[in-house]
């Protein structure tokens, strides 16, 4: 079963911040936290991950809470593009990836 | 970035008729593979995992003898759908990891969408 719950779906403006929340109160300590999303037909493609800081690249920003217990991906400026569906997970090293159902995440121009 | 390519990328087979999905991993290697299959509307299900040289694990409800996995090599993995049925379309999907660097990501190829007529 997936160890996450995230929204069903959002709205966001394009060209504004989409902050997309995921709680995985159950996380373990050497859990760590993934997000991927999937755009209709395509494979899932790979955003950020991380354990306990925050992380960003050049996708997007991970912002995990202190207890782990939460944590939230922001896409700073979204694109119409960046309309998809959004799977937090969570997982050690060699467990295999659970998803849940995700957020189905809509950009409107 | 690492690449996982998956081919076919679409193919429709008659009831009966047996499939085979190849997985590879382009530019690193891979011990273990996993396989996933979609259905419209459905988040991924989690099939079996490849495990190089060794046999697959499946997990529970998913036919073994009817998703035939084979992972010979440490950069391709093969999921053969046996006499498939109708009820076998959906979206199947493979990933991998490089040779478990802690916490390094699973990459997924882009998915190979089986119609059975």
């Amino acid at each position: 079963d997936a160890k996450t719950t995230q929204p069903t779906s959002m709205d966001c403006a394009e060209g504004r911040a989409a902050n997309l929340p995921c709680n995985h109160s159950t996380i373990s300590g050497n859990e760590y936290v993934y997000w991927y999303r999937q755009i209709h037909s395509q494979g899932p493609q790979y955003i950020i991950h991380g354990l306990k800081n925050n992380e960003t690249n050049e996708m997007a920003s991970l912002i995990i809470t202190e207890d782990r217990k939460s944590s939230t991906l922001i896409l700073p400026h979204a694109t119409l593009r960046d309309t998809a569906v959004y799977y937090c997970i969570v997982r050690d090293g060699a467990q295999k990836l659970v998803f849940g159902q995700g957020t189905r995440l809509t950009i409107n121009p | 970035g690492a690449v996982v390519s998956q081919h076919p990328s679409r193919v429709i087979c008659k009831s009966g008729t047996s499939v085979k999905i190849e997985c590879r991993s382009l530019d690193f290697q891979a011990t273990t593979m996993f396989w996933y299959r979609q259905f419209p509307k459905q988040s991924l299900m989690l099939m079996a995992t490849s495990n190089e040289g060794s046999k697959a694990t499946y997990e529970q409800g998913v036919e073994k003898d009817k998703f035939l996995i084979n992972h010979a090599s440490l950069t391709l993995s093969t999921l053969t759908v046996t006499s498939a049925h109708p009820e076998d379309s959906s979206f199947y999907i493979c990933s991998a990891r490089d040779l478990d660097r802690g916490g390094s990501p699973l990459h997924f190829g882009n998915g190979t969408r089986l119609t059975v007529t």
